[in-house]
C-alpha cells in the first residue's frame, strides 16, 4: 500500500521534554509538510521540505525542528521552547510534478501532561 | 497563491444535495482549486480538482463559474458520514513547494 505513516497516533509528554513525531512515507513524493491543528481551527504550516537535506519555516516554526536526510522521511521534533504543543500534528505530502494535491497522514494527537 | 473564503457552516438534510460555496476572488490563470474534507480525528481527504471546467467523479461535482472567482462543491445525495469540514484551496502546479493556506473550511453537518 501506498501512502504516509505517522506514528504514534498519540503521544503524552511532560512539560520541559523533547519529543520527535515520525512521517514516512512511500509515495515517492518530492515534497512534505508538518501543519498543527488546534481544536476547531484549521491546518497552520509549521514546516515544509521540497528537497533531501532542504527544509523552510512555516507560518509557526518556533519551538519546533525537522530533518529531512532521505526522501521518505520528514521528523518533527517538539521541543521544550514550544510553549503550548498540546495539538493534533498532521503529515503531508506532495507530487510537485503532478496536478493532483496534498495526501496527508493520520495525525499524531499530542498531549502534555 | 490565492487566498480563499468559505462560510463557517453549514446544514443539509440526508439525501439531500449539499452545496458548498467557496469564493477564490484573486485566484490566478495557472492555479487550480483543490477540495479536501476532514473527519474528526482524521487526517484531511481530497476529493476533487478542477481549473476551470466542471468535474466529476464518484465522490462530488466541482462548479467553477467562467470567471473563476467562485467555485462550489456538489454533493449529490449527502450521507451522515458526509458530515466533516470542507476545505477549499487553490494551489499553482508550477512545481514549486510553497505553503498553502488551509482556512477554516466548512463544517457541513448531515442531519437525519
Amino acid at each position: 500500500d501506498g501512502g504516509i505513516t505517522q506514528s504514534p497516533k498519540y503521544l503524552f509528554r511532560k512539560e520541559g521534554q523533547n519529543v520527535t513525531l515520525s512521517c514516512e512515507q512511500n509515495l515517492n513524493h518530492d515534497a512534505m509538510y508538518w501543519y498543527r491543528q488546534d481544536p476547531g481551527q484549521g491546518l497552520r504550516l509549521i514546516y515544509y521540505s521540497q528537497i533531501v537535506n532542504d527544509f523552510q519555516k512555516g507560518d509557526i516554526a518556533e519551538g519546533y525542528s525537522v530533518s529531512r536526510e532521505k526522501k521518505e522521511s520528514f521528523p518533527l521534533t517538539v521541543t521544550s521552547a514550544q510553549k503550548n504543543p498540546t495539538a493534533f500534528y498532521l503529515c503531508a505530502t506532495l507530487n510537485l510534478q503532478g496536478r493532483y494535491g496534498y495526501t496527508f497522514g493520520s495525525g499524531t494527537r499530542l498531549t502534555v501532561v | 497563491d490565492a487566498k480563499t473564503t468559505q462560510p463557517p457552516s453549514m446544514d443539509c438534510a440526508e439525501g439531500r444535495a449539499a452545496n458548498l460555496p467557496c469564493n477564490h476572488s484573486t485566484i490566478s490563470g495557472n492555479e487550480y482549486v483543490y477540495w479536501y474534507r476532514q473527519i474528526h480525528s482524521q487526517g484531511p481527504q481530497y476529493i476533487i480538482h478542477g481549473l476551470k471546467n466542471n468535474e466529476t467523479n464518484e465522490m462530488a461535482s466541482l462548479i467553477i463559474t467562467e470567471d473563476r472567482k467562485s467555485s462550489t462543491l456538489i454533493l449529490p445525495h449527502a450521507t451522515l458520514r458526509d458530515t466533516a469540514v470542507y476545505y477549499c484551496i487553490v494551489r499553482s502546479t508550477s512545481g514549486s513547494a510553497r505553503q498553502l493556506t488551509f482556512g477554516s473550511g466548512t463544517q457541513l453537518t448531515v442531519l437525519p
